[in-house]
């Protein structure tokens, strides 16, 4: 079946730095979605992604659709506090979503 | 109601137990869903409905786990005979019904916090 896979699986960051973290699936994806679950929190989504590469903005956030639709990565410029926590990418098939183990993310302030 | 909610927030049996979880989704969602998450981990798909129907349920780990969602609102999960294993966050996320119902995103709830002794 689908998988996806995200890497890298924890990401250490510096305050005011920017990172990268990617997704990638097995399979072609008819969409992809972003959320983001915050220590103790619940995952809320953030983005989803459809067209073959789609690039969207949510201020600090950059979130990208591979040419193949089979990944996708999300970059963050000026890391800050509020970052903190994990990323999940996932994948349908039809009404099910497959979500990847997740970047954690922290900051060094 | 103004979001998926989730009873209980936590619960602690011991092994051989039945336990039922309860999911509240958003009210003018037809599909809901549920996930296992362990620790460090991603959701791990359970089931779903759309309604009351159950189309896919492949994701249950056993024959132990079942769902209902009988009027097409409020769910219950239940586990019989639990083990050891089955602790894990359970969490429960509803979604609207569009055109296309795998283009919309999930709103997840709090999650029940299950613990088997």
């Amino acid at each position: 079946g689908q998988q996806v896979m995200q890497i890298p699986q924890y990401q250490h960051v510096q305050e005011g730095e920017d990172f990268t973290t990617y997704c990638n699936s097995s399979t072609t994806l008819s969409n992809i979605q972003w959320y983001k679950q915050r220590p103790g929190g619940h995952p809320v989504f953030l983005i989803q992604l459809v067209k073959s590469g789609e690039v969207k903005k949510q201020k600090r956030l950059t979130f990208q659709f591979g040419e193949a639709k089979k990944n996708s990565s999300l970059h963050i410029t000026a890391t800050q506090t509020t970052d903190v926590g994990t990323y999940f990418c996932a994948g349908p098939t039809g009404y099910k979503l497959s979500f990847g183990a997740g970047t954690t993310v922290t900051v060094r302030a | 109601g103004a979001g998926v909610s989730q009873s209980p927030r936590y619960k602690v049996t011991k092994r051989g137990q039945d336990v039922t979880l309860r999911c509240d989704p958003i009210s003018s969602h037809a599909t809901l869903y549920w996930y296992q998450q362990a620790l460090g981990q991603g959701p791990e798909f359970l089931t779903y409905f759309n309604y009351e129907a159950q189309p896919d349920k492949s994701g249950l780990p056993s024959d132990r786990f079942s769902a209902e969602r009988p009027e097409g609102s409020i769910s219950t999960l239940t586990i019989q005979r639990t083990e050891q294993r089955d602790s894990a966050m359970y969490r429960c996320a509803s979604s609207p019904t569009g055109t296309g119902g795998f283009y919309n995103e999930q709103f997840f709830g709090p999650g029940t916090r299950l613990t088997v002794l």
